[in-house]
């Protein structure tokens, strides 16, 4: 099975920063990577799928990339509405499987 | 618009069996592979199963494994997840999400609001 690990597990930011998030995949997962948006009490949201596609309707300011193992999620510049937790995942392979989510938060 | 409308959670005790439906509107859904996925409370996303657009192939957890089915009634335009032997461990919102295209690619576009179960004596 494929373990996916992010970091960091938390992170303070204010509006305006650009904020990076990591994701490790346990063995190469090529492209087959998505980044999940949730908001506190709400179902996920689709914003990057295959590591670096922009979901339909998901602001220019997110971004995705990486390929093999390693894979980062770029906010050029936050915004009020983007703190939230973030969860990759890889599709890959059965079984599915999520990273532990980064909870961002306003510093 | 495409929705998909989770139902009934519950209060069960350990050991015991519950049945989740997935109203699904707004789109084809004889022709989309389906998942489930759960969130204990405070915690991750947890992938439980999926299924083909035609019920042809299921996946499992190997925490559900053996305890839990996936199934779907294209004629009524739902998804289903039988759950027994539950367990405390299971205790947590159940979300039903949709394929993004007819093509299986095992990611996730459009979310339900998610049913609460809750495994507990």
């Amino acid at each position: 099975d494929i373990q996916m690990t992010q970091s960091p597990s938390s992170l303070s930011a204010s509006v305006g920063d650009r904020v990076t998030i990591t994701c490790r995949a346990s063995q190469s997962i090529s492209s087959y990577l998505n980044w999940y948006q949730q908001k506190p009490g709400k179902a996920p949201k689709l914003l990057i799928y295959a590591a670096s596609s922009l979901q339909s309707g998901v602001p220019s300011r997110f971004s995705g990339s990486g390929s093999g193992t390693d894979f980062t999620l770029t906010i050029s510049s936050l915004q009020p509405e983007d703190f939230a937790t973030y969860y990759c995942q890889q599709s890959y392979s059965t079984p599915v499987s999520f990273g532990q989510g980064t909870k961002l938060e306003i510093k | 618009q495409v929705q998909l409308v989770e139902s009934g959670g519950g209060v069960v005790q350990p050991g015991g069996s519950l049945r989740l439906s997935c109203a699904a509107s707004g789109f084809t859904f004889s022709s989309y592979g389906m998942h489930w996925v759960r969130q204990a409370p405070g915690k991750g996303l947890e992938w439980v199963a999926f299924i083909r657009y035609d019920g042809s192939n299921k996946y499992y957890a190997d925490s559900v494994k053996g305890r839990f089915t996936i199934s779907r009634d294209n004629s009524k335009n739902t998804l289903y997840l039988q759950m027994n032997s539950l367990r405390a461990e299971d205790t947590a919102v159940y979300y039903c999400a949709k394929e993004p295209t007819t093509v299986t690619s095992l990611s996730l576009d459009v979310w339900g609001k998610g049913t609460t179960v809750t495994v507990s004596s």
